[in-house]
């Protein structure tokens, strides 16, 4: 069984420009989850993808956008960089059925910094 | 709103004793999930322990356990015999259980520190 994958690992950018996160899901996994996890505190909600689909968005401003492929892998876009997106991004996988949703496995996070 | 709530910053444990880490939580609805997640400084947020609210049979794993009290909206980890590897932040998180809602899927509570002293 293979895990959530996050890619690239480290990031710099500097503030305006645009950045792509990737994430692999779990083997079996339908549905893909980003969070936002600044330096001491717990991961906040960006939005959630499942069959392609945006599935619940939390209170994260409209530069914030993503995809998700057939394949379930997704991407995180963010645009027009600020200072304030200096932060861990998590990606978590997880099955859902029948309007059900399973337990999120995180992968291991893209560290940008933004200078 | 759901909120979750981790009224211990920093705890620390000696080697080979029990701890036992606080959650609190608030919401209206009756299916959800509890998780405790534990993130090292290699930043990987690991699943320790999941609840499903319905189960009302506490959740164990190994040396980890957890006290759901529903009613009062509680959720702690213990863990026993703790190890050196322990150390880590541990987050209590929400969930629902329904693939469709209008707010944030995962409640993320703001992290307990975790010392092991050898």
């Amino acid at each position: 069984e293979t895990g959530v994958t996050q890619s690239p690992t480290h990031l710099i950018k500097t503030r305006g420009q645009q950045v792509t996160l990737r994430c692999s899901s779990q083997s079996g996994h339908n549905t893909v989850s980003w969070y936002q996890q600044a330096l001491g505190q717990g991961p906040q909600f960006i939005f959630q993808y499942y069959r392609e689909e945006e599935n619940g968005r939390g209170n994260f401003p409209p530069r914030f956008s993503g995809l998700q492929f057939p394949n379930y892998s997704s991407e995180l876009n963010v645009n027009a960089l600020e200072l304030d997106d200096s932060a861990l991004y998590l990606c978590a996988s997880s099955l859902a059925f029948g309007g059900w949703e399973e337990t999120q496995y995180f992968g291991p996070g893209t560290r940008l910094l933004v200078l | 709103a759901q909120t979750v709530t981790q009224s211990q910053p920093e705890m620390s444990v000696q080697e080979a004793e029990t701890v036992t880490l606080s959650c609190t939580y608030d919401t209206s609805e009756s299916d959800y999930y509890l998780f405790w997640y534990k993130q090292p400084p290699s930043r990987q947020m690991i699943l320790v322990i999941r609840q499903e609210a319905y189960k009302q049979q506490n959740a164990t794993e190994n040396r980890f356990s957890v006290n759901f009290q529903k009613a009062a909206k509680s959720f702690s980890l213990k863990i026993s015999d703790s190890q050196l590897g322990d150390a880590a932040m541990y987050f209590c998180a929400y969930r629902s259980a329904l693939l469709k809602t209008s707010y944030d899927k995962v409640i993320f509570g703001p992290g307990t520190s975790l010392s092991v002293i050898p």
